[in-house]
């Protein structure tokens, strides 16, 4: 069975820096997808950013990137220019590429960005 | 806004009751998802259907049934409720059942079961 692993429960960061938020998993398939759901506090899921594990180039969306490590099997989160709006619980998720389309999160971490 | 659609918001109601909650897709999306968010389980799946049909399930209870309409709106209904099922339900939509293809979250019902 799949498994996603976060192990850090509470991240701080100041404005404008930057924050790397770690995520593991274990998988024995070759077709997956990894996503970062960001979960402010009015509880909506919000999808970050995704990284297809056929593809080398890590994902990058604005200030939000990633570093997927294939082989390691580690897929990090990198906030820059951090913003007090950026202050969510940010959930790693991971998908197989087959014919069902579950979702395995992690446990989270919850961001906070000091002014 | 995701899209997706979820009501009621929120849900009071007592040990041993029934409640059902409801979900409307996004317009053309054939796959619906249910996930509970708890304290103690965290953000877990519960079931996904498309097009009416089941397609898989994940660590739902038996007291906890749902299914999918002709109009693809999807219910899930929980019965004998405990204290323990007090959680955040969310429902996701997507347009297909596997593949590339993203998944939308409603805003989500809160069930406090007191």
């Amino acid at each position: 069975a799949q498994t996603v692993t976060q192990s850090q429960p509470e991240m701080s960061v100041q404005e404008a820096e930057t924050v790397t938020l770690s995520c593991t998993y274990d998988t024995s398939e070759s077709d997956y997808y990894l996503f970062w759901y960001k979960q402010p506090p009015s509880r909506q899921m919000i999808l970050v950013i995704r990284q297809e594990a056929y593809k080398q180039q890590n994902a990058t969306e604005n200030r939000f990137s990633v570093n997927f490590q294939k082989a390691a099997k580690s897929f990090s989160l990198k906030i820059s220019d951090s913003q007090l709006g950026d202050a969510a619980m940010y959930f790693c998720a991971y998908r197989n590429g087959g014919a069902t389309n579950k979702l395995i999160f992690g446990t989270g971490t919850l961001l906070a960005v000091q002014p | 806004d995701s899209g997706v659609t979820q009501t009621p918001k929120h849900l009071i109601t007592a040990t041993g009751q029934r409640v059902t909650l409801r979900c409307s897709p996004r317009s053309g999306d054939l796959s619906v998802y249910w996930y509970q968010q708890s304290l103690d389980q965290g953000l877990q799946f519960l079931i996904q259907y498309y097009n009416g049909e089941e397609r898989a399930k994940g660590n739902i209870l038996e007291r906890f049934s749902a299914q999918q309409f002709p109009d693809l709106h999807s219910e899930l209904n929980l019965s004998s409720l405990e204290l323990g099922d007090s959680a955040l339900y969310f429902c996701a939509s997507s347009v297909a059942a596997g593949g590339v293809y993203e998944q939308y979250f409603g805003p989500g019902t809160r069930l406090t079961v007191t």
